[in-house]
């Protein structure tokens, strides 16, 4: 089945540094990579997403790239800030079965300290 | 422009009780999917609708049902609540069903089984 592997669970950094979670997904038909902030007891908010028609994505101090021979996506966040602090999720789906279903990673927990 | 509204908030039900949990999703969208996140793991799949219609069923059991409305608004029903039921119950709102859609997600509603 559909499964999607996140690295690392825990990542802390000083304030400015950058910051690089990993996600590896198994399957192969998949075709949309979405991000998400969460917040302690707040909804998972979209920050970037990325299609398989594109290799790299980026909003401002955001991006993302995807391997598709690899079957990995990464997400890249320059410059960190305090406010960054919170779980990240990477998340897959894929199309052509009537639905969507986002799988989702176990997600990363970023601490920024200032 | 209002995002995706979930209610209850918070809510409190004993064992063996029954829960229904409700979603608006964002204007113009006409897919819905409902998603269960237990602390400390990333959100699972439960259902999605799009057109009153069921689309796509993750692995939950059959105490789990919900429907949408003719205004794309949708209800997720659990009966015979186990403790282990406790969770975050996601409402996410997507304007289609192809796996390359955006998805959002509500406030959620906070369920825990006493």
């Amino acid at each position: 089945g559909e499964n999607v592997e996140q690295h690392p669970s825990t990542l802390s950094v000083q304030e400015g540094d950058s910051a690089v979670i990993k996600c590896t997904y198994s399957d192969s038909a998949s075709n949309y990579f979405p991000w998400y902030k969460q917040e302690l007891g707040k909804r998972p908010q979209l920050i970037i997403d990325i299609r398989s028609n594109v290799g790299e994505k980026k909003d401002q101090r955001i991006a993302v790239t995807l391997n598709k021979t690899a079957k990995h996506f990464s997400l890249h966040i320059t410059e960190t800030q305090p406010e960054d602090s919170a779980v990240y999720f990477c998340a897959a789906s894929r199309g052509g079965f009537g639905f969507q279903k986002l799988v989702f990673g176990t997600g990363t927990r970023l601490l920024v300290s200032p | 422009d209002a995002g995706v509204t979930q209610s209850p908030t918070h809510l409190i039900k004993t064992r063996g009780q029954q829960v229904t949990l409700r979603c608006s999703p964002i204007s113009g969208h006409k897919s819905v999917s409902w998603y269960q996140q237990v602390l400390g793991q990333g959100p699972q799949f439960i259902f999605q609708y799009y057109e009153k219609e069921e689309r796509g069923r993750g692995n939950f059991p059959d105490r789990f049902s919900a429907r949408q409305f003719p205004n794309y608004s949708s209800e997720l029903n659990v009966n015979a609540l186990l403790l282990g039921d406790s969770a975050l119950y996601l409402c996410a709102s997507s304007e289609g069903l192809t796996g390359g859609n955006t998805i959002y997600f509500g406030e959620g509603s906070w369920l825990t089984v006493v």
